[in-house]
């Protein structure tokens, strides 16, 4: 089975601070991705990367920054944090040569800016 | 633009059968997603279409017109463990990315 492995659970952190958040995946994917998910938003992308050091954009990048320096593990950066990024964070895998494959969610990160 | 709606809540009988409906609008289509997600976990996949018609798997089927712009997600004989969210997901190209498109998802309530 794929696993994929965020850093916290659940993270407190107070405006102002820079916040890492680890995600590791144990299936050698080449795509991963950081979304955020609120209530009546569902999920949303944040920054997506398809290889080590490659990284684009996703729909929901500002306040954020990411770093792939290994392949297995990809972490979502707040430069800053603000109260407006209390969320679920939720990081994602696939290997991009199944059509099929579903992407792998990791248990998430529950953080609260203060 | 990009847009997927589903339904924002639904409630069911235990034993019954429900029905949970998504439609799309894309730049491109390259394949459905449905997934599960119970409250405070992680989303978990439960169904993949690419092409038209039902694929069955177990107690779940998901069925897909691309002409229309439409899925839906069939549940029979529920069960009270079946009461999570609902996330319906399009591919919109194919390459390399893999980028999934959420729609905000459909909290089903199944009582008893």
């Amino acid at each position: 089975d794929v696993k994929v492995t965020q850093s916290s659970r659940y993270l407190v952190k107070r405006t102002g601070e820079k916040v890492f958040l680890e995600c590791v995946q144990d299936m050698d994917h080449e795509n991963m991705f950081w979304y955020r998910q609120d209530p009546g938003l569902g999920l949303r992308l944040i920054y997506f990367s398809y290889d080590v050091k490659m990284k684009e954009k996703g729909d929901i990048p500002e306040g954020y920054s990411v770093s792939r320096e290994k392949k297995e593990r990809f972490s979502l950066i707040l430069e800053s944090a603000s109260t407006n990024q209390t969320s679920m964070y939720l990081c994602a895998s696939i290997d991009p040569g199944q059509g099929g494959q579903p992407q792998h969610f990791g248990d998430g990160t529950r953080l609260s800016i203060l | 633009g990009q847009n997927i709606d589903q339904p924002t809540e639904m409630t069911a009988t235990e034993g019954a059968i429900v029905q949970i409906n998504c439609t799309y609008q894309t730049s491109g289509f390259n394949g459905l997603f449905w997934y599960q997600q119970h409250a405070g976990e992680a989303p978990t996949f439960l169904s993949y279409n690419v092409l038209d018609g039902l694929e069955e798997k177990g107690r779940f089927s998901s069925f897909l017109s691309r002409s229309k712009g439409y899925s839906y997600l069939l549940l029979k004989e529920l069960q009270m463990k079946d009461s999570a969210s609902y996330l319906c997901a399009v591919r919109d190209n194919g390459g390399a990315t893999n980028k999934l498109i959420f729609g905000t998802g459909t909290l089903l309530a199944v009582q008893p």
